[in-house]
């Protein structure tokens, strides 16, 4: 149990283009979801969390207009790179996390691979 | 203060051997720490777990130790395998949860 998938795992778009990454829970009902940015050989970086029905809080120096996040279900929140430049291709990884449950109990998906041309 | 991204250190260890990974964290309030293996081109995977009322814990193979006196948390990985090669992460929960940059593990047969 507690699977959680992204789509797609890897995208091309063309510099100035929006792109959408899906993030959804497969087995349980993620109240809230976290987004993660990681470029390589580096760790990965808070982006922002979101709360299913509420807008996203977004971490110090992450455009929220540029990055938009939506989790209008239990199973599913999406980023949206708006207006996408080189300097956005990263891997993007998000994880969700059920009500009532420990901390530990954030379960990260396999992650998209962004490369903006 | 918050982790930031750092190009990775890495460790390179003969199959069988025994692995240490550390880490340092950087909030001394954070009460609940998390090791990760990441392998390439993956999200990360829960490996164990520990929290600040404890000093040691072991799983199968792993054993996680914390010294909150100097802010370092360890990872010991005995009879380290070849599929133990991947890159590290210590995860600190405050108020959030934050990464730590990471170690990269090699397992040479």
């Amino acid at each position: 149990g507690a699977v959680v998938s992204q789509h797609p795992s890897w995208v091309i778009c063309k510099s100035g283009t929006s792109v959408k990454i899906e993030c959804r829970s497969l087995d349980f009902q993620a109240t809230t979801m976290f987004w993660y940015r990681q470029f390589p050989k580096q760790s990965l970086m808070l982006m922002a969390t979101s709360n299913e029905g509420s807008k996203a809080t977004y971490e110090q120096g992450v455009e929220k207009d540029k990055f938009l996040i939506n989790h209008a279900s239990l199973t599913l929140s999406t980023l949206t790179v708006t207006s996408a430049h080189p300097e956005d291709s990263s891997f993007y990884i998000c994880s969700a996390a059920e009500a009532g449950k420990g901390k530990g109990e954030q379960y990260f998906g396999p992650g998209t691979r962004l490369t903006v041309t | 203060g918050e982790s930031v991204g750092l190009h990775l250190p890495t460790l390179s260890v003969q199959e069988g051997d025994n692995s240490i990974i550390n880490c340092a964290y950087s909030n001394s309030a954070s009460d609940y720490f998390i090791w990760y293996k990441q392998e390439s081109g993956k999200g990360p995977q829960f490996i164990i777990d520990i929290r600040s009322n404890m000093d040691k814990r072991q799983g199968q193979r792993v054993t996680v130790l914390l010294n909150k006196t100097v802010k370092h948390l360890s990872l010991q990985i005995a009879a380290t395998q070849p599929g133990d090669s991947a890159v590290y992460f210590c995860a600190e929960w405050g108020n959030d949860m934050r990464f730590g940059a990471g170690t990269r593990l090699t397992v040479k047969p």
